[in-house]
């Protein structure tokens, strides 16, 4: 139990595009959400918490203009990376939050050219 | 973000051998704490978290966490090369700087 997918798990975009990137509990409702991104060598980053049917919030220096996060039900998270530039390039992880557990998503690698 | 340091490492230990992890913490009011290990191109994987101070095993892995002087540790026995990863200190949903473990056989 408490498996969390993510969808794709690469991706390859144009600078200027924006990538949409799901997160889905399959087994279990998570009303909170976490998004990571994690640079090479580096360790996890919160960019964001998500939670279900309100507004997500932004860790600081995370610009929420460009990282749209929607939690539109209890077992999906969407995070979008709007006008992707090559510094947007990293692995994005996501997180559903259940009984004092994170269980976290396979991950998906973001390349910007 | 909560500062969460760790040993940056990287650490080697022969097979068989007990790799100790540390990691140090700012935020007095902190009541989770999680250990992570994390395989290259993979997500983490939880090996267990720890509330009160003292001691807490399990199989080969145990934790101990010291409130008071704000650090948290993780103690691998009978080290085997598949330990061989990077290990994340987690303070509830922030991460430390990880220490990068080599088991070597």
């Amino acid at each position: 139990g408490a498996v969390v997918s993510q969808h794709p798990s690469w991706v390859i975009c144009k600078s200027g595009t924006s990538v949409k990137i799901e997160c889905r509990s399959l087994d279990f409702q998570a009303t909170t959400m976490f998004w990571y991104r994690q640079f090479p060598k580096q360790s996890l980053m919160l960019m964001a918490t998500s939670n279900e049917g309100s507004k997500a919030t932004y860790e600081q220096g995370v610009e929420k203009d460009k990282f749209l996060i929607n939690h539109a039900s209890l077992t999906l998270s969407t995070l979008t990376v709007t006008s992707a530039h090559p510094e947007d390039s990293s692995f994005y992880i996501c997180s559903a939050y259940r009984a004092d557990t994170q269980y976290f998503g396979p991950g998906t690698r973001l390349t910007v050219l | 973000q909560k500062e969460v340091e760790q040993n940056s490492g990287p650490l080697s230990v022969p097979e068989g051998a007990i790799a100790s992890l540390n990691c140090t913490y700012s935020d007095r009011g902190s009541q989770s704490f999680f250990w992570y290990r994390q395989y290259s191109g993979k997500s983490p994987e939880l090996i267990m978290s720890i509330y009160s101070n003292g001691d807490k095993e399990d199989g080969r892995f145990t934790a101990q966490l010291n409130k008071a002087s704000q650090y948290v540790s993780l103690l691998i026995r009978d080290s085997q090369p598949s330990d061989s990863a990077t290990y994340l200190c987690a303070l509830q949903f922030y991460f430390g700087t990880g220490t990068s473990l080599t088991v070597i056989p």
